[in-house]
């Protein structure tokens, strides 16, 4: 089964960029998919299809997919960030990676 | 307003059924395909089911195939998830999601709704 393999936990300093990756075998050839799940609360897609934003998502966030690697970033880090943020991708079946909790220090 | 409503979660003695509702609205429910979500306490998110629009394709993850069972009814605007045999790496809270649009294999915009969750716990 397909495996996605993210950092466990990224730390950032207030205002800087944050990026989380995600890798997978010839991910580059997928579409790749973004949530952001604060504490207590259900999931939030963030970027859709690589580099896509849904409406409401600020213009802080984005995204690249390349090769064997997706990555996440979030430019101007805020408080509010803090939270986990999983990947996810379709082979056969949909397939989350495992998380990666981000720190704004 | 997109709305999806999760109901039927409780605690179970291992071995026992549940069934899960998920009541959607603010968008045409038959349009979209919808899956059942589920994160364990402290873990991360596992997809557990989906259902395509019109009902006919269902598919499952490997540890709940033959156990669990997805369904949907239109005239409700409703999801479901029937549980059977549960065990206690079943206990998670399960998450109602909305497909975004597809097309065939190559084309997917992931989740785009979820509901709130609600809770299953498998213990005796």
């Amino acid at each position: 089964s397909y495996e996605l393999t993210q950092p466990l936990s990224v730390s950032v300093a207030l205002g800087q960029t944050a990026m989380i990756t995600c890798g997978g075998d010839n991910i580059g050839g997928k579409n790749v998919h973004w949530y952001q799940q604060r504490p207590g609360q259900a999931p939030v897609l963030v970027i859709f299809r690589d580099n896509n934003r849904p409406s409401g998502i600020p213009d802080r966030f984005s995204g690249s997919n390349s090769v064997n690697t997706a990555t996440l970033t979030i430019s101007r880090a805020q408080a509010g960030d803090e939270a986990d943020y999983y990947c996810q991708v379709w082979d056969s079946s949909w397939v989350f990676g495992g998380g990666t909790k981000l720190t704004v220090l | 307003e997109v709305q999806l409503v999760e109901s039927g979660g409780g605690l179970v003695q291992p071995g026992g059924s549940l069934r899960l509702s998920c009541a959607a609205s603010g968008f045409t429910f038959s349009s979209y395909w919808m899956s059942w979500v589920r994160q364990a306490p402290g873990k991360g998110l596992e997809w557990v089911a989906n259902i395509k629009r019109d009902g006919s394709e269902k598919y499952y993850v490997d540890s709940v195939k033959g156990r669990f069972s997805i369904s949907r009814d239109e005239a409700k605007n409703s999801l479901f998830l029937q549980m059977n045999s549960l065990r206690a790496d079943d206990t998670a809270v399960y998450y109602c999601a909305r497909e975004g649009p597809r097309s065939g294999s190559s084309y997917n915009e992931g989740f785009d709704y979820w509901g709130q969750g609600t809770l299953v716990t498998v213990s005796s």
